[in-house]
């Protein structure tokens, strides 16, 4: 069946660079998009970005050059990398495909 | 585009019929869908395209709307419809509407 799973730190530094990956099973990522969804804690879901099936990406202008995405196709895996880190990056970070199927997402803390 | 959603807030009975409402900022042409979020989980697709009820979503929920004005509605509130819903456009760009939490009256 369809699975994704998002790992990554629970703790950042402020300023430091999150990374975060997206482990896929049950599907191919050159058949399905992959999006990156974030909620702050008590707040509502933001769109930041995808990767396309066939290899390019999307993101949201709100995240400017601080975001990157990529993907690894061999290893079934979306990556998610954030530099720049301020408190109010602190959220639950999803990955979905084709925003039908969702992580149980990864809660991130900025810290300073 | 941005996405207005109201009420923030909804209190309702079982029983209920429940109207949300999401408003584009510009035209939407119908590529609009709705997500329920239960505290703690992930989203959950309800509404695809304006209208199309996602594989699995009981029929109480249906999604209407054009241009720039669009509507879930529940026709019979059940508890377990107790959670914070969510508008997302897919026309130009990628947006998410701020929430409306319904809760119990």
């Amino acid at each position: 069946q369809v699975q994704l799973k998002e790992t990554g730190p629970d703790l950042v530094q402020l300023t430091q660079t999150l990374s975060i990956t997206c482990t896929v099973s049950g599907f191919s990522l050159t058949t399905y998009n992959v999006h990156w969804v974030r909620q702050p804690p008590g707040k509502g879901l933001e769109w930041m970005g995808a990767m396309w099936n066939g290899g390019g990406t999307d993101y949201n202008s709100a995240f400017k050059s601080r975001l990157s995405i990529s993907r690894d196709t061999s290893k079934s895996q979306v990556f998610l990398k954030m530099n720049s880190l301020q408190t109010d990056d602190t959220a639950k970070y999803f990955c979905a495909r084709g925003l039908v199927y969702w992580g149980q997402g990864v809660m991130v803390t900025v810290s300073s | 585009i941005q996405l207005t959603q109201s009420p923030s807030l909804l209190s309702a009975s079982v029983g209920d019929r429940v109207t949300l409402s999401c408003k584009g900022s510009q035209n939407i042409n119908n590529y609009l869908a709705w997500y329920q979020q239960k505290l703690g989980e992930a989203p959950k697709l309800l509404i695809y395209k304006t209208n199309s009820l996602q594989t699995g979503i009981p029929s109480r929920f249906s999604g209407s709307g054009s241009g720039t004005d669009y509507t879930l509605t529940i026709s019979s509130l059940h508890s377990e419809d107790l959670a914070t819903y969510y508008c997302y456009q897919y026309n130009n760009g990628n947006t998410f509407g701020a929430g409306t939490k319904l809760e119990l009256k």
